[in-house]
């Protein structure tokens, strides 16, 4: 079975800097990747998904996320943190001919000004 | 357009009592979800349904049961409400059961056990 693991509880990040989220999966085979952001009283939203080809994975709201099989990760950036990004950002992996999608425990991002 | 919709966003029970949450989706999809989410554990699949009339049981079923009887509802029943089930619920959607298909979620149900 497929796993995701977050290192990150918590990210302070400064307006205008960047940020990288981490996020290691552990699946056998080519797994189908995404990053969720869900912002304070919200569903989650899909921000980027890969699932082949180019490896750099371009998203909503500026995020790109770099998949690496040889480290088995899928780290979030965005180069400008904006207020508005401050969030909780999940991510979930899926196995290929399967309906379940195992999620991270999630990363909360703060933006100080 | 209104994608995922849950009904309602917030609710306290006493322990013992029953409630039902609704989802409802707009969006002809096959598959719907119900995850809880708890603070540092992420999402968790409670139960699922492939297609109406049909659910199965997820990774943390026990407490909870489902029913679909019309393609676009999903609801969420605890029969007997513990302080073990406070948590955020959320309902999600997708068109196929293919992982590659992503989960439209709703704003979620925070519900209180007391």
């Amino acid at each position: 079975a497929q796993s995701v693991t977050q290192p990150d509880i918590h990210i302070t990040v400064s307006e205008g800097a960047s940020l990288e989220l981490r996020c290691n999966y552990s699946y056998g085979a080519t797994p189908y990747l995404f990053w969720y952001v869900q912002s304070p009283g919200q569903g989650l939203q899909l921000l980027l998904k890969y699932f082949s080809g180019d490896t750099l994975v371009q998203g909503i709201k500026g995020f790109e996320a770099e998949f690496k099989r040889s480290q088995s990760s899928f780290n979030l950036r965005k180069p400008s943190v904006h207020w508005s990004d401050a969030a909780e950002y999940f991510c979930a992996v899926g196995a290929q001919n399967d309906y379940k999608l195992s999620f991270g425990a999630g990363t909360t991002v703060t933006v100080r000004a | 357009n209104a994608g995922v919709t849950q009904t309602p966003k917030f609710r306290v029970l006493k322990t013992g009592q029953s409630m039902t949450l609704l989802c409802a989706q707009d969006m002809n999809h096959e598959y719907m979800y119900w995850y809880r989410q708890d603070p540092g554990m992420g999402l968790r699949l409670i139960h699922y349904s492939v297609g109406e009339g049909t659910t199965a049981k997820g990774e943390v079923p026990d407490g909870y049961n489902v029913s679909r009887l019309k393609k676009q509802n999903f609801l969420l029943g605890l029969e007997s409400a513990a302080p073990s089930q406070t948590s955020v619920y959320f309902c999600a959607s997708s068109e196929t059961g293919r992982s590659n298909q992503p989960q439209h979620f709703g704003d979620g149900t925070r519900l209180s056990i007391l």
